[in-house]
């Protein structure tokens, strides 16, 4: 079975833009979680939807917000960037229904703020 | 508040030798704990997690509740466990992994 879809898998973008991330889960799960992984702060929880709600955030700005929709599928985006934001974006599933809560991650999407 | 410690930025060991990367918690309830490797140009993924009790690849990891540790070990490293290990932890309601900031794992030939 297929597994956690990030897109796009690098990009450029400069101070003040914004950027949108997409994630599709691995089919079946419902809960979509967000992770920011970068060298100075490893990895930090962004976030996590589970049928379209936010159950749970992390400890960042408002820059930073996301989405879930009835597929599953879950963007997140980020308005005015700033260089510190330069990182690996990690997006994971799990299938809570399983009880193991199990996160399956994709294989992120590296965004660079120049 | 819940942290997780991973004491060891960098460990090299030789091939056939023991490992032993550290971890410990800081967590006042029973928490889940966990561990992720990340080979290279690899995606993260899960290795072991306590509440299995069970050994993947060769490695396995005890809760430790007296001294906040789960500790991963493995008798005879081999050189493809040469990866990023990165020890988590999920406390009580709190629905999110905490991570600790990773072990580079170098098995030398």
């Amino acid at each position: 079975k297929a597994g956690v879809t990030q897109t796009p898998r690098y990009l450029i973008k400069t101070r003040g833009q914004q950027v949108t991330l997409s994630c599709s889960p691995i089919s079946g799960h419902r809960s979509v979680s967000w992770y920011q992984q970068t060298p100075g702060q490893g990895l930090q929880f962004l976030f996590e939807y589970f049928s379209e709600t936010q159950r749970n955030k992390g400890n960042f700005p408002g820059r930073f917000s996301g989405r879930q929709f009835s597929n599953s599928r879950s963007e997140m985006n980020v308005s005015t960037l700033e260089l510190g934001d330069s990182a690996l974006y990690l997006c994971a599933s799990s299938h809570q229904a399983s009880g193991a809560n199990v996160l399956t991650f994709g294989a992120g999407s590296r965004l660079t703020v120049l | 508040a819940q942290r997780v410690t991973q004491p060891e930025k960098l460990l090299s060991v030789f091939k056939g030798a023991p490992v032993e990367l550290k971890c410990n918690y800081s967590y006042s309830g029973s928490p889940e704990l966990f561990w992720y490797v990340q080979y290279s140009r690899q995606r993260l993924q899960l290795l072991l997690r306590h509440i299995s009790r069970e050994s993947i690849k060769g490695f396995t990891a005890d809760l430790n509740k007296g001294e906040t540790s789960f500790h991963l070990k493995k008798p005879f490293a081999q050189e493809e466990d040469s990866a990023m290990y990165y020890c988590a932890l999920r406390g009580g309601s709190a629905r999110q992994l905490t991570f600790g900031s990773g072990t580079q794992l170098t098995v030398l030939p």
